[in-house]
C-alpha cells in the first residue's frame, strides 16, 4: 500500500517556467489537498478536491491550477513560475474532509530562480 | 480569520521525561478541530492526535496527550516518556467547522529529544 506518492522530490525551475506537480493516492479516498510550505512556517492550502472534477480554492491559490479527473490524481500546475513560489509542496488525502486525518505524501521541493 | 500560535520554536528534552508544547489560537467559532502533526526528518507529515471543540475531554493517544482549555483558546500538547523516534518538527492546527477549505497551521516548535 503505497499511501499518497508526489513526484518529482525536487525540481529547480527558471523564471517563467512551468510545470506539474504529479500527486496519487492508492486508498479510494474522496478528499485530496495541496498545501505550500514555506521555511519556518506551517502548511499553507492551496487547492482542494472533495471528489473527480470537483475542486476549489483554498487560502493562497493564485499562481496555481488544479484538476482532478479521476479519484487518485490530483495534479498541481505552475504557470510563469515566480520566485515567490519556491516552496516545499505537499499532497494529501483524507476519506471525509479536513476534519478526519490526513495522510500526506513526502513533498516536492521546488526552488524557482 | 482564524490564527494559530506555537510561541516555542524549539524544544529539547531528555529521553524518557515529559515535555509540554504550547498552541494558542484564535477563533469567534464554536464549532472547530483542532490537531497536533508530527514531521520528522524524512518530512513526512504525520498525526499525532485530534480534538473536537464540543468534546470537553481531552486527546489521548497512547504517549500523547493534550490540554484543552477552550475559553482559553489552548491546545497544548504533552509527551510522555519521550523517544528518540518523537525528534520532529511539531504543527498545531485549527480547522473550521463551518468552512470546509479554512485549516490554518502554526509555525512549528521543533523538539528534540536527547539521549
Amino acid at each position: 500500500n503505497a499511501g499518497v506518492t508526489q513526484t518529482p522530490k525536487f525540481r529547480i525551475l527558471k523564471i517563467g517556467q512551468s510545470m506539474t506537480l504529479q500527486c496519487t493516492q492508492d486508498m479510494n479516498h474522496n478528499y485530496m489537498y495541496w498545501y505550500r510550505q514555506d521555511p519556518g512556517m506551517g502548511l499553507k492550502l492551496i487547492y482542494y478536491s472533495v471528489g473527480a472534477g470537483i475542486t476549489d480554492k483554498g487560502e493562497v491559490p493564485n499562481g496555481y491550477n488544479v484538476s482532478r479527473s479521476t479519484t487518485e490524481d490530483f495534479p498541481l500546475r505552475l504557470e510563469l513560475a515566480a520566485p515567490s513560489q519556491t516552496s516545499v509542496y505537499f499532497c494529501a488525502s483524507s476519506t471525509a474532509g479536513l476534519s478526519y486525518e490526513q495522510y500526506f505524501g513526502p513533498g516536492t521541493r521546488l526552488t524557482v530562480t | 480569520a482564524q490564527t494559530v500560535t506555537q510561541s516555542q520554536p524549539e524544544m529539547s528534552v531528555q529521553e524518557a521525561e515529559t515535555v509540554t508544547l504550547s498552541c494558542t489560537y484564535d477563533t469567534s467559532e464554536n464549532n472547530y478541530y483542532l490537531f497536533w502533526y508530527k514531521q520528522p526528518p524524512s518530512r513526512q507529515m504525520i498525526l499525532v492526535i485530534r480534538q473536537e471543540a464540543y468534546k470537553q475531554q481531552n486527546a489521548t493517544e497512547n504517549r500523547f496527550s493534550v490540554n484543552f482549555q477552550k475559553a482559553a483558546k489552548s491546545f497544548s500538547l504533552k509527551i510522555s516518556d519521550s523517544q528518540l523516534g518523537d525528534t520532529a518538527m511539531y504543527f498545531c492546527a485549527f480547522m473550521s467547522g463551518y468552512n470546509n477549505n479554512d485549516m490554518r497551521f502554526g509555525a512549528g516548535t521543533r523538539l528534540t529529544v536527547k539521549p
